[in-house]
């Protein structure tokens, strides 16, 4: 049974930076997967924030492409996100979750219970 | 465009039929992804592929497209699929993916 563990902080200083880990069991980082974060501001819906593959290779979302950074550590068999120069905006619940890859379509078949992330002073 | 569009509310009497759609250029090329998620929990897969379920979900859900429009359907609606569904797909450069802004259903 996969599972995908977040850990972090809760609560970010506006200008600083977010910093979230997903601890993958079950499985190996190294398979051939994207694994995904994906936030949801309280009371909306959700937005994908960027992927990487077991690789390296990263796609971000461009509305948030200059400030985010997604690494994996193989020997730990995690990946993290990193969004700098935080708002307000930016708080929201994170997920990290894997995508099972199929053609023509990329099903996020495990994700992790979420991790409420509050920017504030 | 690399927008889904969906409708932000929907309703259903229990046991009927219901259908939420999910509208964007890009799924002409790629198939929509669809999502489930109750109050306080993480989103579930649904529905991926043509119509593709995961093991769990019940076969009342069902998915289909037909030129830009993607259609989730649950045939015979229950109480505890009252939820938020969301739909998600590749954008057109295929390297960046999109939720649509998601449909509440209701089940009466």
């Amino acid at each position: 049974q996969v599972q995908l563990q977040q850990s972090g902080p809760g609560l970010v200083k506006p200008s600083g930076t977010l910093s979230l880990t997903c601890a993958v069991s079950g499985d190996s980082i190294n398979s051939s997967y994207w694994w995904n974060w994906v936030r949801q501001p309280p009371g909306k819906g959700l937005e994908w924030i960027g992927e990487i593959y077991y690789n390296g290779n990263t796609n971000y979302n461009p509305s948030l492409k200059s400030r985010v950074t997604i690494s994996v550590d193989k020997s730990k068999n995690q990946f993290s996100l990193r969004l700098t120069s935080v708002t307000a905006a930016d708080t929201a619940v994170y997920y990290c979750a894997r995508d099972l890859v199929v053609p023509s379509t990329d099903p996020f078949d495990y994700w992790s219970q979420g991790t409420r992330v509050t920017v504030s002073s | 465009s690399s927008e889904l569009t969906q409708d932000p509310a929907v309703s259903v009497a229990l046991g009927q039929t219901v259908t939420i759609t999910c509208q964007g250029d890009s799924l002409r090329d790629y198939h929509a992804t669809w999502y489930q998620q109750r109050p306080g929990q993480a989103p579930a897969l649904v529905i991926y592929g043509k119509s593709n379920r995961p093991s769990g979900i019940p076969d009342r859900f069902s998915g289909a497209t037909s030129g830009n429009t993607a259609s989730l359907t649950i045939t015979g609606a229950q109480a505890e699929d009252e939820a938020d569904y969301y739909c998600k797909s590749r954008d057109f450069s295929g390297s960046h993916l999109v939720f649509g802004g998601g449909t509440k259903l209701t089940v009466l």
